[in-house]
């Protein structure tokens, strides 16, 4: 079955740090992958996704991704957060191009000033 | 911009009462969804629509009901509410999941 695994529940950096979230999936054929932000109390807002093509996607807010087929892997990174990225983080799959997304648990993110 | 709205943030239902929860969306987008999140356990796909009178189960349907009478909206319906469906619900639309802001519910 396709499932989509956070492996970090929260994570803590310092502003002005580099960041990664990790993102690893299971799915037969190849996936369509997203990224969500979630800030508290409010709907989800796309970041970026990764359909076909380049490995390496940018995104919104100065937010990348790379995908790996060979570990399965959807990483987000940044390289220097800022305190308004403290948000909760979803990864998230698609099963075709349709929008029917199986996401992750989520990684909330804290930032240190 | 895309806008997908949901008509109540904040509901407070007794258990037994029958609730409706209504998104609607302004981008003419085919296929709709409602999400519910929990602490936890992320967000679970409840039911899905296509197009206008279609609609799927998703992974938790049960309990629940939809509604699309119309491409611009889609409605959950819990027919008689329980303390175990206060949560957070999600409706989104297109194919890269557009959401709105969501819906808490509590269910005393």
């Amino acid at each position: 079955a396709q499932s989509v695994t956070q492996p970090d529940i929260h994570i803590t950096v310092s502003e002005g740090a580099s960041l990664e979230l990790r993102c690893n999936y299971s799915y037969g054929a190849t996936p369509y992958l997203f990224w969500y932000v979630q800030s508290p109390g409010q709907g989800l807002q796309l970041l970026l996704k990764y359909f076909s093509g380049d490995t390496l996607v940018q995104g919104i807010k100065g937010f990348e991704a790379e995908f790996k087929r060979s570990q399965s892997s959807f990483n987000l990174r940044k390289p220097s957060v800022h305190w308004s990225d403290a948000a909760e983080y979803f990864c998230a799959v698609s099963l075709g191009n349709t929008g029917k997304l199986i996401f992750g648990q989520g990684t909330t993110l804290q930032v240190k000033p | 911009d895309v806008k997908v709205t949901q008509s109540s943030r904040y509901l407070v239902k007794r258990t037994g009462e029958k609730v409706f929860l209504e998104c609607v969306q302004d981008m003419d987008h085919e296929n709709m969804f409602w999400y519910r999140q929990d602490p936890g356990l992320g967000l679970r796909l409840i039911y899905f629509s296509y197009d206008v009178k279609m609609k799927e189960k998703g992974d938790i349907p049960e309990g629940y009901s939809v509604s699309r009478e119309k491409k611009e909206r889609f409605s959950l319906i819990l027919e008689s509410a329980s303390t175990n469906q206060t949560s957070m619900y999600l409706c989104a639309s297109g194919r890269e999941l557009f959401f709105g802001e969501g819906s808490r519910l509590t269910v005393l």
